[in-house]
């Protein structure tokens, strides 16, 4: 079955320090990838995208994330957190042959102290 | 242009009530999509129209009926609510339908309903 994981619900971080969120996904090819941020009450904002080559990608806000073949795995990276990173981070997908749906992760919470 | 802007922020309606959620874009896109949001949850997708025509019904309840009047304009009518239908309603824009547009949604910031 086709699917999209986040296992980390909930991560803390101290400004300044460095982030790694992970996803996984279960599919028989290579699905689109995409990182999505929601700041409490907004809506949803793309930060990267990857659907092939060069398997590091850059997004907005100095996020980055690297796709992992092997290990079914799009994982999300900022190198130094600012506190305006608090949010909801959301790792989603489009799988082929299912009607280009955007099927979306739990999410992971991140909060970040000062 | 790269906003969604969606009418009302917050919409308090009775059971009985019928109200509709509005949603603009001018970007070009020809496709439009609704998603419904429960606290701590991910958007659950609703709707998709593609140059103005249903494409995509979730299965969603008859008392929700969207409607795409054109290619910038998007709606979605309430009527007969229940309480378990609070939540955020937020709408989305993309280049169109095809597997790269597809992923790469352009959000509103919602609209907040709740149904008493």
């Amino acid at each position: 079955a086709q699917s999209v994981t986040q296992p980390d619900i909930h991560i803390t971080v101290s400004e300044g320090a460095s982030l790694e969120l992970r996803c996984n996904y279960s599919y028989g090819a290579t699905p689109y990838l995409f990182w999505y941020v929601q700041s409490p009450g907004q809506g949803l904002q793309l930060l990267l995208k990857y659907f092939s080559g060069d398997t590091l990608v850059q997004g907005i806000k100095g996020f980055e994330a690297e796709f992992k073949r092997s290990q079914s795995s799009f994982n999300l990276r900022k190198p130094s957190v600012h506190w305006s990173d608090a949010a909801e981070y959301f790792c989603a997908v489009v799988f082929t042959g299912g009607g280009n749906k955007l099927t979306f992760g739990t999410g992971t919470q991140l909060k970040v102290e000062l | 242009d790269t906003e969604v802007t969606q009418t009302p922020k917050h919409l308090v309606m009775g059971m009985t009530n019928k109200k509709s959620l509005k949603c603009e874009q001018h970007m070009g896109h020809r496709a439009m999509y609704w998603y419904k949001q429960k606290a701590k949850k991910p958007p659950e997708l609703m709707f998709v129209y593609s140059y103005e025509k249903l494409s995509i019904n979730e299965s969603v309840p008859s008392r929700f009926s969207p409607e795409c009047p054109n290619s910038s304009l998007l709606n979605l009518h309430l009527h007969a609510l229940q309480p378990e239908d609070s939540a955020l309603y937020l709408c989305a824009s993309s280049h169109d339908r095809r597997q790269s547009s597809a992923g790469e949604l352009f959000f509103g910031e919602g609209s907040r309903l709740t149904v008493l």
